[in-house]
C-alpha cells in the first residue's frame, strides 16, 4: 500500500528557510510514471498546489513560488523534500506531500504538518 | 489564479442525495476534463474520490459521481451515509499559472 509520510519543524522563524520531506513506502519513486508534488492549505482558506518533481529531478514550480521554492528528490532514500527560502507569515501552512498519477489527480497524500511562521 | 468556487456548506438527511458544484472558467474546468475531487477528513490525508470529471478509483463508492456542464462541475453523492461527512474539493488542470487550482472548499453536514 502506498504511503506518503511528511516530516520537519513545525515553527519556522520569519526569512528562514522551511524544510520538508515526504517519505514513501509502498512504491518506488524511481520506478517512474508519477510526479511527485507539495500542496499546501493557509488557514481559512484555499489549497495551493507549489510543485512537483519527478525521479529524473525535472522540476515544475508555481510561477508565485519558484523564485524561493525548491524540490529535490533523493531516489536512493526513497523521498522527495521541499525547501522555500524567505519565509514569511503568509507561508504558515498545513503541508502536504502527494503524487500525481494522471495528468492532473492526486490519488496518494500525506496526512499533512502544519508549518508556522509567527508573524 | 482565483480559486475555483465551492459552495461553503451542503447538507442532507440519510439516504437523500446532494450536488457539490465547482465552478471555475474556460481556462480551467470548461476547458479540459481533468477535473478531481477529494474528500478530507479532521486529521486524515485528503482521498481522491472523482478523476477525469467522472472517474472512479478502485475502491470508491458507487454512490459517488462526477460530472461537467460548460465551466461548472458536479460531485453527487447519492445514499448520503454517516461517513460520508467531511470537507470536499475539486481540483482542476489549469491552462494559466499555476497548473493546477483548487475549490474553496464545502462541508458536507449529514443531518
Amino acid at each position: 500500500q502506498v504511503q506518503l509520510q511528511e516530516s520537519g519543524p513545525g515553527l519556522v522563524k520569519p526569512s528562514q528557510t522551511l524544510s520538508l520531506t515526504c517519505t514513501v513506502s509502498g512504491v518506488s519513486i524511481s520506478s517512474g510514471g508519477y510526479y511527485w508534488s507539495w500542496i499546501r492549505h493557509h488557514p481559512g482558506k484555499g489549497l495551493e498546489w507549489v510543485g512537483y518533481i519527478y525521479y529524473t529531478g525535472t522540476t515544475y514550480y508555481n510561477p508565485s513560488l519558484k523564485s524561493r521554492v525548491t524540490i529535490s528528490v533523493d531516489t536512493s532514500k526513497n523521498e522527495f523534500s521541499l525547501n522555500v527560502r524567505s519565509v514569511t507569515a503568509a507561508d504558515t501552512a498545513l503541508y502536504y506531500c502527494a503524487r500525481r498519477k494522471g495528468y492532473a489527480d492526486f490519488d496518494y497524500w500525506g496526512q499533512g504538518t502544519l508549518v508556522t511562521v509567527p508573524s | 489564479q482565483s480559486a475555483l468556487t465551492q459552495p461553503a456548506s451542503v447538507s442532507g438527511s440519510p439516504g437523500q442525495s446532494i450536488t457539490i458544484s465547482c465552478t471555475g472558467t474556460r481556462s480551467d474546468v470548461g476547458g479540459f476534463n481533468y477535473v478531481s475531487w477529494y474528500q478530507k477528513h479532521p486529521g486524515k490525508a485528503p482521498k481522491l474520490m472523482i478523476y477525469d470529471v467522472s472517474n472512479r478509483p478502485s475502491g470508491v463508492s458507487n454512490r459517488f459521481s462526477g460530472s461537467k456542464s460548460g465551466n461548472t462541475a458536479s460531485l453527487t453523492i447519492s445514499g448520503l451515509q454517516a461517513e460520508d461527512e467531511g470537507d470536499y474539493y475539486c481540483s482542476s488542470y489549469t491552462s494559466s499559472s499555476p497548473l493546477y487550482v483548487f475549490g474553496t472548499g464545502t462541508k458536507v453536514t449529514v443531518l
